[in-house]
């Protein structure tokens, strides 16, 4: 248990479904991030959060749709997605202090393993 | 932007063999280094982490890594093996002092320990 919970853990939607992945971290933590992990790839850094406010969308197409409603939760919304989008997705948290606390280690849920079909 | 390269996708030992994976990254400022793993199945886990201080950092598990700036490199370190050490090992690096910090992760070596 890592203090960050991810549900569901499996999904499998069809490409013209309308899901939501959820993300909630028990940590007290200020940052929350979504990875994509795909075979054979790094994980790529899709969406960060800090303080509620997104600051960085990596280039990721509009069919994912973050939302933070407050610093515990995160959520990616999935519409009409593509068989390549099938992947292990991942939240993360950490506490965000400019890069200078020894307490910059991410946490990282379970993931959600998401099919595509 | 920085980025993180990890040499070898599939590494392969017998167990008590002694392990090293390397990693190198490209940036040029201060940065802080991590190496997480992925047992099957779980969630990534922090093995160890370099802010600053003693170059040589001892992690859980027996691992330790050596930061080398010069040359750029983390490299994960085991001298004996064992069977539960089978995982997917991480490098990844954050910039300090340069507001939010996402990590950015190399692609991974997996390790696969045999008896």
């Amino acid at each position: 248990e890592t203090g960050v919970t991810q549900t569901p853990r499996h999904l499998v939607m069809g490409m013209t479904n309308k899901k939501s992945l959820k993300c909630e971290q028990h940590l007290g933590h200020n940052a929350m991030y979504w990875y994509k992990q795909s075979a054979k790839k790094p994980l790529e850094l899709m969406f960060v959060y800090s303080l509620e406010e997104r600051v960085e969308n990596n280039s990721v197409p509009s069919r994912f749709s973050p939302e933070c409603p407050n610093s515990s939760h995160l959520f990616l919304h999935l519409h009409t997605l593509q068989p390549e989008d099938s992947a292990l997705y991942l939240c993360a948290s950490s506490q965000d202090n400019n890069g200078l606390s020894r307490d910059t280690e991410a946490f990282f849920g379970q993931g959600t393993r998401l099919t595509v079909v | 932007a920085q980025s993180v390269s990890q040499h070898n996708h599939h590494v392969i030992l017998s167990e008590a063999a002694s392990l090293e994976l390397g990693c190198n990254y490209s940036y040029g400022g201060t940065v802080n280094l991590f190496w997480y793993v992925q047992y099957p199945g779980q969630h990534l886990q922090l093995l160890l982490k370099y802010f600053s201080g003693d170059p040589l950092v001892k992690g859980i598990k027996g691992f330790e890594a050596e930061f080398i700036k010069s040359k750029f490199s983390f490299n994960l370190r085991k001298p004996s093996v064992q069977w539960s050490d089978t995982a997917e090992y991480f490098c990844a690096v954050t910039p300090r002092n340069s507001g939010n910090t996402p990590l950015v992760f190399g692609k991974g070596t997996r390790l696969s320990v045999i008896a």
